[in-house]
């Protein structure tokens, strides 16, 4: 089944700590990004890539980090989390070639940083 | 910058009224146009897309034209049903192939649903 995984699904840490969001897509897609949903606000881009060792910053990239190192995976890491920081968080991906623009979701992770 | 600018929330409606939530959008280019749906607890899913002036995109009995006039991507249905009970999120995407590809989003609107 094509689909994109993210992991955890749900994460409450404190000020400071370290931590990194996993995301996975199947499809052998180039493009992948993360979003951030906040009430109000619809999705804002926090990164995203084109391919494999290709990334760019989107519209509220401050805080974050992203690598990839390898096509299937665009993990998302906070070096040191704040609480404003506290959000519903989404992977996406699409491919690049074909000239289709529709871009796949993970489940998201709802992440509170105390 | 582009922008995308829905109708707010929360719209409450009964079961087999009709349901229109409103999008407009501002971009310098000639976007796509889509509306994503979020059901409680899941990811975002493409509901429909547009590509074009004029196009009309449809899916489960949704429908939104794409017109460039007026810089509208309306969501329509004719008869709602407790399951489409949701978040609706219109979109814009620049370009096709190149470039930086991003989704440019809309606030969200709420749906309920009541039997």
């Amino acid at each position: 089944e094509a689909q994109v995984t993210q992991n955890p699904r749900y994460l409450i840490t404190v000020t400071g700590k370290k931590l990194t969001v996993t995301c996975s897509q199947n499809m052998n897609h180039e493009y992948m990004s993360w979003y951030r949903q906040d009430p109000g606000l619809g999705l804002r881009q926090i990164y995203y890539s084109m391919n494999v060792e290709v990334t760019d910053k989107g519209d509220v990239p401050e805080g974050y980090k992203v690598s990839r190192k390898e096509k299937r995976n665009f993990p998302l890491i906070l070096e040191s989390p704040s609480p404003n920081q506290t959000s519903l968080y989404f992977c996406a991906s699409r491919r690049l070639a074909g000239g289709t623009d529709t871009q796949y979701f993970g489940p998201g992770t709802r992440l509170t940083v105390l | 910058g582009d922008s995308v600018t829905q109708m707010e929330g929360p719209v409450t409606l009964s079961e087999e009224a009709f349901l229109t939530i409103n999008c407009t959008y501002t971009a310098t280019g000639y976007p796509s146009l889509f509306w994503y749906v979020q059901y409680p607890g899941e990811g975002l899913q493409l509901l429909l897309k547009a590509t074009k002036a004029d196009d009309k995109g449809s899916n489960k009995g949704f429908e939104a034209t794409y017109r460039k006039e007026t810089t509208s991507f309306h969501l329509e249905k004719g008869s709602v049903q407790v399951s489409d009970s949701a978040v609706y999120f219109c979109a814009l995407s620049e370009g096709v192939i190149q470039g930086a590809q991003k989704l440019v989003f809309g606030q969200g609107t709420r749906l309920t649903i009541n039997p």
